[in-house]
């Protein structure tokens, strides 16, 4: 089956601790993005990459990372240095040349 | 700067029509879509509108005005299963989407 995998569901961890987001899609797409969403809030663009090897700061890039290694694979890491990293994360993929984003799952990131 | 809106909340009955307004401001537009989403779930695509008018697709219909910054979706014979948030949301020129709030639609009995 082709489509974006985000995993795990549910992630937990420490104030102060560093974790990557995975974000895998089989579909061969060429730009990939990561989003941020809140309660009551719509979705806010962290880092998007539109090749391989490059990539490009959001509208809230500040306290998360990104590598652009291979087509079908997008990790975030959301830092320390995030100062409210508590979230569901959506990471999208579109082919080039469209219009449409295709979205993943989503992981539920709680930090405490 | 970047601002798109649209209302928080809309409540209708089943089988009615509701439509859901969005008004923009954009650095730049490649085009507006609409998507649905359940609690908890991701988006999903619903509509694209890039010139101006009406594209209809099943029960749902999307409005866009580009000289007014504006945009609607229609729903008709609003069933429960429609009860979901609805999100406006603009392509700008880096292609990435700028997201509104999000409206969320509770349909009744």
């Amino acid at each position: 089956d082709g489509g974006i995998t985000q995993s795990p569901k549910y992630l937990f961890r420490k104030e102060g601790q560093n974790v990557t987001l995975s974000c895998e899609q089989n579909l061969n797409h060429d730009a990939m993005y990561w989003y941020r969403q809140d309660p009551g809030q719509g979705l806010r663009l962290i880092y998007y990459s539109q090749i391989v090897n490059d990539f490009q700061k959001g509208d809230i890039a500040e306290g998360y990372s990104v590598s652009r290694e291979k087509k079908e694979s997008f990790p975030l890491t959301v830092t320390s240095a995030q100062k409210n990293p508590t979230a569901f994360y959506l990471c999208a993929s579109s082919p080039q040349g469209s219009y449409e984003q295709y979205f993943g799952p989503g992981t539920r990131l709680t930090v405490t | 700067g970047q601002n798109i809106d649209q209302p928080t909340e809309m409540t209708a009955t089943e089988g009615a029509i509701v439509q859901i307004n969005c008004t923009y401001q954009t650095s730049g537009f490649n085009g507006l879509f609409w998507y649905q989403q359940h609690a908890g779930e991701a988006p999903t695509f619903l509509s694209y509108n890039v010139l101006d008018g009406l594209e209809e697709k099943g029960r749902f219909s999307s409005f866009l005005s580009r000289s007014k910054g504006y945009s609607y979706l229609l729903l008709k014979e609003l069933q429960m299963k429609d009860s979901a948030s609805y999100l406006c949301a603009v392509r700008d020129v880096r292609t990435a989407l700028i997201f509104g709030k999000g409206t969320t639609l509770s349909v009744s009995s």
